[in-house]
């Protein structure tokens, strides 16, 4: 099945640096999410995007729906050590919101 | 608050067994969806379920069923497991009429010796 384009594959900073990770696809997206997993727990949501340049926050985090509907940016400020996890885009094509489409995820490590 | 449970964090079985991971969720969604999730390939859907009784493959469907009597359980079964099965399994529901999000359970670690 199709992918999206995830990157970075993995992330390793200091406590109190920001981070930024993106989403990329081949074809339209009319709705981009972000989830975080932690170690041993299932995905929650972050985010929601629903329109293009759309810009939403949620605490230190910030996501947005690229302009062109094939990518999204999550940025994350001040990197906390429970910001610790695997992130996740994932997205609905255009005309199908049955089956979200998902990245393979980013690998944050964040050492105090 | 919705909540997905699912019946095993953890389970062992060997191979050839018949294995059925079982998920609820009390929100009375109508979608369910089974995942496995392997390191570096991120999450693969197995099957999906839109209504009870009401199902349809995903991308990795060979080698599982599924089943849906009741709208608030789905379950996800390997009909002869395989070491290749070994995973991370989730499931996830979801209000089609309310919005996208997927909630999903803790996860079932499966290991197939």
């Amino acid at each position: 099945g199709q992918q999206l384009n995830q990157s970075p594959q993995s992330m390793f900073i200091q406590e109190g640096e920001d981070v930024s990770m993106n989403c990329t696809s081949s074809s339209i997206f009319n709705t981009w999410l972000w989830y975080k997993q932690d170690p041993g727990e299932g995905p929650v949501l972050l985010i929601a995007l629903y329109k293009a340049g759309e810009l939403t926050s949620n605490g230190r985090l910030t996501a947005q729906f690229g302009i062109t509907r094939k990518d999204s940016f999550l940025n994350i400020s001040a990197s906390i050590p429970s910001d610790v996890g695997i992130y996740f885009c994932a997205g609905f094509n255009a005309g199908n919101n049955r089956k979200l489409i998902w990245g393979l995820g980013t690998s944050l490590a964040v050492n105090p | 608050d919705v909540k997905v449970t699912q019946s095993s964090r953890y389970l062992v079985k060997r191979t050839g067994e018949k294995v059925f991971l079982e998920c609820v969720q009390d929100m009375d969604h109508e979608n369910m969806f089974w995942y496995r999730q392997d390191p570096g390939l991120g999450l693969r859907l197995i099957y999906f379920s839109y209504d009870v009784k009401m199902k349809e493959k995903g991308d990795i469907p060979e080698g599982y069923s599924v089943s849906r009597e009741k709208k608030e359980r789905f379950s996800l079964i390997l009909e002869s497991a395989s070491t290749n099965q070994t995973s991370m399994y989730l499931c996830a529901s979801r209000d089609p009429g309310f919005s996208y999000e997927q909630y999903f359970g803790p996860g079932t670690r499966l290991t197939v010796t």
